[in-house]
């Protein structure tokens, strides 16, 4: 099966600028994380989907971040504007439920890797 | 936050050798996972062992679980240097949103 696509891989931007990261999970999974990883660390869930719906996004800074799931497939992930501390990596994970709990893995996309001037 | 703190940060084998990896957590847990990082690459499932489970096997992997104590070994036998990479260890709180929580991982290199 295909993995998580993510793209862009790289993206560098003046600060204040806009970004935006996509993400597109394995098929028939209906269980999508967005994740944010700074170098030196473990990922940090932002958000997580069931189907189309946001169910955990008590972690995403809601003044600059914010994030859709269109038909419960395909997701976007939104800064606007970029600070200087957002340089990080975002991985996009997903699962066919909700993973960890149900015994079901998270499989992770190649992340895109940000940089703020 | 982290949930889990790993230990050693890094690791340095030689090829053949085992490595070990520590993991301890702060709350209790459903299951706990293991993942490894290849360097610029995402995270990938390896094992995961439930909180009735004190030990489960994989391949060249073994882990284990000490509920009591709130910590977790990975042991990879035999080390290749193709098991260069960052290895984090993942929990799922008791009652919590099935939220998976990482530690901060071990770099761990193995010399050909």
């Amino acid at each position: 099966e295909a993995g998580v696509v993510q793209s862009p891989r790289y993206k560098i931007i003046e600060k204040k600028q806009p970004v935006a990261f996509w993400c597109n999970p394995i098929s028939g999974h209906n269980t999508l994380y967005w994740y944010l990883q700074n170098l030196g660390q473990g990922p940090e869930l932002l958000i997580r989907y069931e189907n189309e719906e946001a169910v955990d996004d008590s972690q995403l800074p809601k003044d600059r971040f914010s994030a859709e799931r269109l038909k419960g497939v395909d997701s976007t992930l939104k800064i606007q504007p970029a600070e200087l501390g957002d340089s990080a990596v975002y991985l996009c994970a997903s699962s066919c439920r909700t993973g960890g709990g149900g015994g079901q893995p998270q499989h992770f996309g190649d992340g895109t890797r940000l940089s703020i001037l | 936050s982290q949930q889990g703190e790993e230990d050693p940060q890094a690791l340095s084998i030689q090829e053949g050798e085992n490595a070990t990896m520590n993991c301890s957590y702060k709350t209790s847990i459903n299951n706990l996972q293991w993942y490894r990082q290849n360097s610029g690459r995402g995270l990938v499932h390896l094992i995961l062992i439930r909180s009735n489970e004190r030990e489960k096997h994989s391949g060249r992997l073994r882990v284990t679980l000490d509920t009591s104590k709130k910590s977790s070994s990975l042991l990879i036998t035999a080390s290749r240097a193709a098991d260069t990479a960052s290895y984090f260890c993942a929990t799922i709180s008791s009652g919590s949103a099935r939220q998976l929580t990482f530690g901060s991982g071990t770099q761990l290199t193995v010399l050909p």
